[in-house]
């Protein structure tokens, strides 16, 4: 079956500018994961999606990021007015539940900020 | 918090075997991962490790003790293919997220 999917694969913005990444998860996987990745650095989370339980936002590093899942399937990660420092691979993953220890990984976003 | 220490980067040359280990800490425990990526790829999952001992799935291994803080991915019959990025995780308490180390880059050589 389809695995989960995100678009656009690139994106480059300019500083200030605001840029949505979106992410279609595996259907039927209830939790919904978005990581960052920099070169260099470790895969960095940044929010957890639950089925219809309150996000756990624990790893956005500033107000400037926030996410939404519409229906309990897509979501999107926005960033606004964008710092060079939020270059880097944003990763999207789903799983079964909240227990199942294998998450599926999207192709990633690249996003540059110049 | 959570700190989890790899190695930066291994080599190793075609048909040998490499072990790639992994120290953490962390505030509650649920398990242990371990992801390959190859570069300019998604991350896959190779293995989990919630108790004690080796996991053995075909050439790729992987060992956990809890006591030490300390995990191991051992790859036997190296390929050209398995020059990539593994990635050693872990969950802890609450389920919800992973927390990963930066990655050892292996590269296998002929």
């Amino acid at each position: 079956g389809a695995g989960v999917s995100q678009s656009p694969s690139n994106k480059v913005t300019e500083k200030g500018k605001d840029v949505e990444l979106r992410c279609d998860p595996i259907s039927g996987h209830t939790a919904l994961y978005w990581y960052r990745q920099s070169l260099g650095q470790g895969l960095e989370f940044l929010i957890y999606f639950q089925g219809n339980s309150a996000p756990d936002k624990s790893g956005l590093p500033s107000d400037r990021f926030s996410a939404e899942r519409t229906g309990g399937s897509v979501s999107t990660l926005t960033i606004q007015r964008t710092q060079q420092e939020d270059s880097a691979v944003y990763l999207c993953a789903s799983s079964f539940s909240r227990d199942d220890y294998e998450q599926y990984f999207g192709p990633g976003t690249r996003l540059t900020v110049t | 918090g959570q700190n989890i220490d790899q190695p930066t980067e291994m080599t190793a040359t075609e048909g040998a075997i490499v072990q790639i280990n992994c120290t953490y800490q962390t505030s509650g425990f649920n398990g242990l991962f371990w992801y390959q990526q190859h570069a300019g790829e998604a991350p896959t999952f190779l293995s989990y490790n919630v108790l004690d001992g080796l996991e053995e799935k075909g050439r790729f291994s992987s060992f956990l003790s809890r006591s030490k803080g300390y995990s191991y991915l051992l790859l036997k019959e190296l390929q050209m293919k398995d020059s990539a990025s593994y990635l050693c995780a872990v969950r802890g308490k609450g389920y919800s997220t992973l927390t990963f180390g930066k990655g050892t880059m292996l590269l296998v050589s002929p």
